[in-house]
């Protein structure tokens, strides 16, 4: 068991470009988590999945911010024309999900910076 | 959505002293996690304890869930042990964790 895995652990861009984050969970997870958080704040929920379906979606992901979970595997995050606001630790998580709640495991995230 | 309050905020204590963190809850969970953020912002599982008490060497927690609260117990802390404690609940209608605004833990030599 390796752990949930996240590329790039850093990524410096330029307002506007798109970056897109890749996230590789624990192998038997069925689901996964994207999360944000921002310097003295505790992280916040942005989406997640069940295998391949993509189950729930936060306020917080505006219509810039696209995430995938093609073949119930990895996940990708992307954000398009980013904004100085979109600079934080973005967190992917995973579980087991049985009946009821399973525990999360984190990935060491990705932190961005846009200048 | 469910409210997280953690408290004490901050804490500043000397090594080999013990303490609480609490986190009070607002509605029935199905999860709830005890984290420590390291200085590069991963998040270590400390517990996941929706209901009752379990322990872990000097750690322990307990989670009181008719009354909607949560207590993280530090026996004799270490240097080691600084650093950000998060609480992190699951409504049981849904999956995604809400996080408190976390325990900034000081331990000085």
């Amino acid at each position: 068991d390796t752990g949930v895995s996240q590329d790039p652990r850093h990524k410096i861009t330029k307002r506007g470009q798109n970056v897109t984050f890749r996230c590789d969970p624990i192998s038997e997870h069925n689901r996964l988590y994207w999360y944000r958080q921002t310097l003295g704040q505790g992280p916040e929920f942005l989406t997640y999945f069940q295998n391949e379906a993509q189950l729930e979606k936060s306020r917080l992901l505006s219509d810039r911010f696209s995430a995938e979970r093609p073949k119930g595997s990895f996940s990708t995050l992307e954000i398009q024309r980013t904004e100085q606001g979109d600079s934080a630790m973005y967190l992917c998580a995973s579980s087991l999900e049985l009946a009821g709640g399973g525990e999360q495991f984190f990935g060491p995230g990705t932190r961005l910076t846009v200048l | 959505g469910i409210q997280v309050e953690q408290s004490p905020p901050d804490l500043i204590l000397q090594e080999g002293a013990n303490s609480t963190l609490r986190c009070n809850f607002s509605d029935s969970v199905n999860n709830l996690q005890w984290f420590h953020q390291n200085p590069w912002g991963q998040l270590i599982n400390l517990f996941y304890i929706p209901s009752g008490t379990k322990q872990n060497g000097r750690l322990s927690a307990t989670t009181v869930a008719t009354e909607r609260y949560s207590l993280l117990y530090i026996s004799s802390s270490q240097t080691t042990d600084s650093g950000v404690y998060f609480c992190a609940v699951a409504e049981t209608s849904g999956s995604r964790l809400t996080f408190g605004e976390g325990t900034q833990l000081t331990v000085n030599p």
